[in-house]
């Protein structure tokens, strides 16, 4: 019975390429959310996403960020043209049926350098 | 607007002592809250929830209250032990499902 899955847990980047960071939610999970937890932080929401759909990305940057969530495969959030400010760590949460189930289950996170 | 906070920033305890863990909401329209405990290096764990139309729920060890009047949670741990030492999230829930966090307490238990 696996919990929410993500890779790579370390990925550094320099300024200006892009980083991939993927999200295999729980078997039985159709519901994906991102966070970022800058250090000494709380988390911060970036976008909410079933199969296929955008349904929340009132926390995404404007520019350089995107999210996806195909029928087959892991959500990917990428990052383009990475900037020092984008170190943080990045959290990936799941849960059964949005918000009718509550319950989100947080992934282990993927830590970004940005050099 | 959306403002969930925590009082202290760090909380020390000696270990078999209990805990008490606060935060402060602003959205007095939110009716689902949640407290995460996260390890270093660790994704946030779920410890427990509660649902506005409560005031007091218990867990193993845990008990969360909600003061809807001041808009105030706590998370109560008895019996403190050394495993416990992690930082602790309260969060409420969004009417789109979005989880919004505090800072954050830092809970050091001492041997």
């Amino acid at each position: 019975n696996a919990g929410v899955m993500q890779n790579p847990r370390h990925l550094v980047r320099r300024r200006g390429q892009e980083a991939r960071l993927r999200c295999s939610p729980m078997k039985g999970h159709s519901h994906v959310y991102w966070y970022r937890q800058l250090p000494e932080e709380g988390l911060k929401f970036m976008v909410y996403l079933q199969k296929e759909n955008i349904i929340d990305e009132s926390g995404m940057p404007k520019e350089r960020f995107s999210a996806e969530f195909p029928k087959e495969g892991p959500s990917i959030l990428r990052i383009q043209q990475v900037v020092r400010g984008d170190s943080a760590a990045y959290f990936c949460a799941s849960s059964q049926v949005g918000r009718i189930s509550y319950e989100q289950y947080f992934g282990p996170g993927t830590r970004l350098t940005v050099t | 607007g959306e403002n969930v906070g925590l009082h202290l920033p760090t909380l020390s305890v000696q270990e078999g002592d209990n805990s008490i863990i606060n935060c402060a909401y602003s959205n007095s329209a939110s009716d689902y809250f949640i407290w995460y405990k996260q390890e270093s290096g660790k994704g946030p764990q779920f410890i427990i929830d509660i649902r506005s139309n409560m005031d007091k729920r218990q867990g193993q060890r845990v008990t969360v209250l909600l003061n809807k009047t001041v808009k105030h949670l706590s998370l109560q741990i008895a019996a403190t032990q050394p495993g416990d030492s992690a930082v602790y999230f309260c969060a409420e829930m969004s009417n789109t499902g979005k989880l919004i966090f505090g800072q954050g307490t830092t809970l050091q238990v001492k041997p």
